[in-house]
């Protein structure tokens, strides 16, 4: 499985646009890369997936450039709710099941 | 809400007791897992299940014994565990082939006293 680096913490004031990255410099061709957000106790929950280039949905987008090597999650105009553990996963299936690791993530606080 | 329930959301256990965690799915999912969270540490994946078979174990001691009976519910029965097993224990579950999202529960907090 890709191993995956991103930075440990980052900090962002309220209403600022926040981009995290993360490196997974030996992405296999099948892999996705996939974005999750935790709040303490609690499970960690799915923001947004891609394969190549750009992706966005409602919370977030995300950037691919074309080696693949490298993503970035951009969340537009964070608020204080939006403080939590990001997590960045590079993994394919394997048969029907996922064996998808995460790695240390990247605690963003947000403050006013 | 999920659609992934686990039950119970705290529990506190002495070494010599024996306990389950239970784990429900209402995603008509067909995979379900095990990660392990300590204080401020990564999760560790600790076992799949995928259409009611155990596809991987990653080198978990035998005091955690996960069963799984039917494609929505899974345990994870526990013990003569440790201090050290202290943690977040957390249920995900995900589709077949084709998906790559985990749909995780709230978790169960443990204490080993």
């Amino acid at each position: 499985l890709a191993k995956t680096t991103q930075p440990i913490s980052m900090d962002s004031y309220e209403g600022q646009e926040v981009n995290i990255t993360c490196s997974h410099n030996n992405i296999a061709t099948n892999d996705y890369i996939t974005w999750y957000q935790q709040f303490p106790s609690q499970g960690p929950r799915f923001i947004i997936q891609g394969y190549k280039t750009k992706v966005t949905n409602e919370v977030a987008s995300l950037f691919i450039p074309a080696d693949r090597k490298s993503s970035t999650l951009s969340l537009p105009r964070v608020s204080l709710s939006d403080t939590a553990v990001y997590y960045c996963l590079v993994g394919a299936y394997t048969g029907t099941a996922s064996k998808l690791t995460f790695g240390t993530g990247t605690r963003l606080q947000v403050t006013l | 809400e999920t659609g992934v329930t686990q039950t119970p959301r705290h529990l506190v256990m002495g070494m010599t007791n024996k306990k389950s965690l239970k784990c429900e799915q209402h995603l008509g999912h067909n995979a379900m897992y095990w990660y392990k969270q300590s204080a401020k540490k990564p999760l560790e994946l600790m076992f799949v299940y995928s259409l009611e078979e155990r596809v991987e174990n990653n080198s978990v001691p035998s005091r955690f014994s996960p069963e799984c009976p039917n494609s929505s519910h899974l345990f994870l029965h526990l013990h003569t565990l440790q201090p050290e097993d202290s943690a977040l224990y957390l249920c995900a579950s995900s589709q077949d082939k084709g998906k790559r999202k985990l749909f995780f529960g709230s978790g169960t907090q443990l204490s080993v006293l």
